[in-house]
Formats: structure tokens, C-alpha cells, sequence
């Protein structure tokens, strides 16, 4: 059965703090693995992540993909208040629907 | 429209009534996709359309979900004889390019259904 873990379930830092959120997958096909940010209701896009070894960047986050043993972390570096959110990770599969983690709340603190 | 629209926001109905849920895609995108978010869950998958083709509908929890979608646009997820349990955010995405082919899709703002 595909699976989508994601640690830790939940994170408090204070503002300026570096945080890594980890997700590990195993699914029975790969295309690609995403990461989203929920505030509210809807997740917001962040990354898509199809090759190993290939850091995606976006201003303060950025994001990595090890095919091999089957995690991508995502980075947030100088966090602020705007960062606290549940971060979503989603491994999609070929010919199957995305398998989304059950997301990493973090909580940043000023 | 500029993003994907679901309407209603918010919905309160009473147990064993049946509930409506509205998605206009972005114009243009083939594939729609219904995920539902319980308090503290993870996303969970639905039902996927793709243009014409027979929908995707591994996800549905039971027979009292349904969804259709018309003319390729708008898609509405019906939920026939509500339970407590069917309280969740239900989110619609819709995504410019079939399911396993850059899967960069774009959520609604969701539907909170309250079940009392």
C-alpha cells in the first residue's frame, strides 16, 4: 500500500529559527513528489520534485529529493509568523492519484 | 475565473439531510479532482475527472457520495444522507494536465461542511 509519512507531526520554533520538515514515502510507482503550504483551507503550491539530488528553491525555502532513500526535506531558513502553516507533502505515483501525508504543523512564535 | 472557485464556503446541515458542493475549475483545465480534510487528517482522495473520461471514483467513502461534472467545467459532489462523519473541508483542484503528467494542481478554497 502507497504510503506518505511526514515528521514531525508538529513544530513550535521562534522567529529567525531554521526548521527542516521531513517526509519519506513508499509507493509502488514514482513520478514526482510535492510539497504545499495549508494556512487556511486550500494548499498553496511550494515545490515539485522529480530528480535526486536537485535543490529546489524559493526565497527562504528550499526543498531536496533523495530517490534512493525515498525522503525530500523542506527547508525554511530565517522563519517569520507568515511561515506558520500545516506544510503538505504529496508523492504521485504513475496512473494514480496523488498520496498526500497527513502534513507538519509548525508554529512559529515572534 | 482567475482560480478555482467552490462555493458554498460553509455549510451546516442537519444529520441524514443531503448537501450539494460546487467547483468551477480554471477555465481551460481537464483534469478536477475532489479531496476531502478531516480535522487533523491528511488529504484524502475523492474522485478524479479527466476531460471525457470515465471519473475516478476509488476514493468515495460510500454510496452516499456521488459527483459529476458538466460539460467538462463544473463538477458538483453530492453527499446523499449526511452523517457526523462527513464533517470536513472538502477541496476541489483542478489541474491543466492529466493525472501523471506534472501534477502541479490548484486547490479552491474548500467547503467546511458541518454535520450536527
Amino acid at each position: 500500500e502507497d504510503k506518505v509519512v511526514q515528521s514531525p507531526l508538529s513544530l513550535v520554533v521562534h522567529e529567525g529559527d531554521t526548521v527542516t520538515l521531513n517526509c519519506s514515502y513508499e509507493v509502488t510507482n514514482f513520478r514526482s513528489l510535492l510539497w504545499y503550504k495549508q494556512e487556511k483551507k486550500a494548499p498553496t503550491f511550494l515545490f515539485m520534485l522529480t530528480s535526486s539530488g536537485i535543490e529546489k528553491k524559493s526565497g527562504r525555502l528550499s526543498s531536496i529529493l533523495d530517490k534512493k532513500e525515498l525522503f525530500s526535506i523542506l527547508n525554511i531558513t530565517a522563519t517569520q509568523t507568515g511561515d506558520s502553516a500545516v506544510y503538505l507533502c504529496a508523492v504521485s505515483p504513475n496512473n494514480n492519484d496523488m498520496r498526500f501525508g497527513a502534513g507538519t504543523r509548525l508554529t512559529v512564535k515572534p | 475565473g482567475a482560480g478555482v472557485s467552490q462555493s458554498p464556503s460553509n455549510k451546516v446541515t442537519e444529520k441524514g439531510k443531503d448537501v450539494e458542493l460546487r467547483c468551477d475549475p480554471i477555465s481551460g483545465h481537464t483534469a478536477l479532482y475532489w479531496y476531502r480534510q478531516s480535522l487533523g487528517q491528511g488529504l484524502e482522495f475523492l474522485i478524479y475527472f479527466q476531460g471525457n473520461s470515465a471519473p475516478d471514483k476509488s476514493g468515495l467513502p460510500s454510496d452516499r457520495f456521488s459527483a459529476e461534472r458538466t460539460g467538462g467545467s463544473v463538477s458538483t459532489l453530492t453527499i446523499q444522507r449526511t452523517q457526523q462523519e462527513d464533517s470536513a473541508v472538502y477541496l476541489c483542484a483542478s489541474s491543466p494536465n492529466p493525472r501523471g503528467l506534472g501534477n502541479t494542481i490548484y486547490f479552491g478554497e474548500g467547503s467546511w461542511l458541518t454535520v450536527v
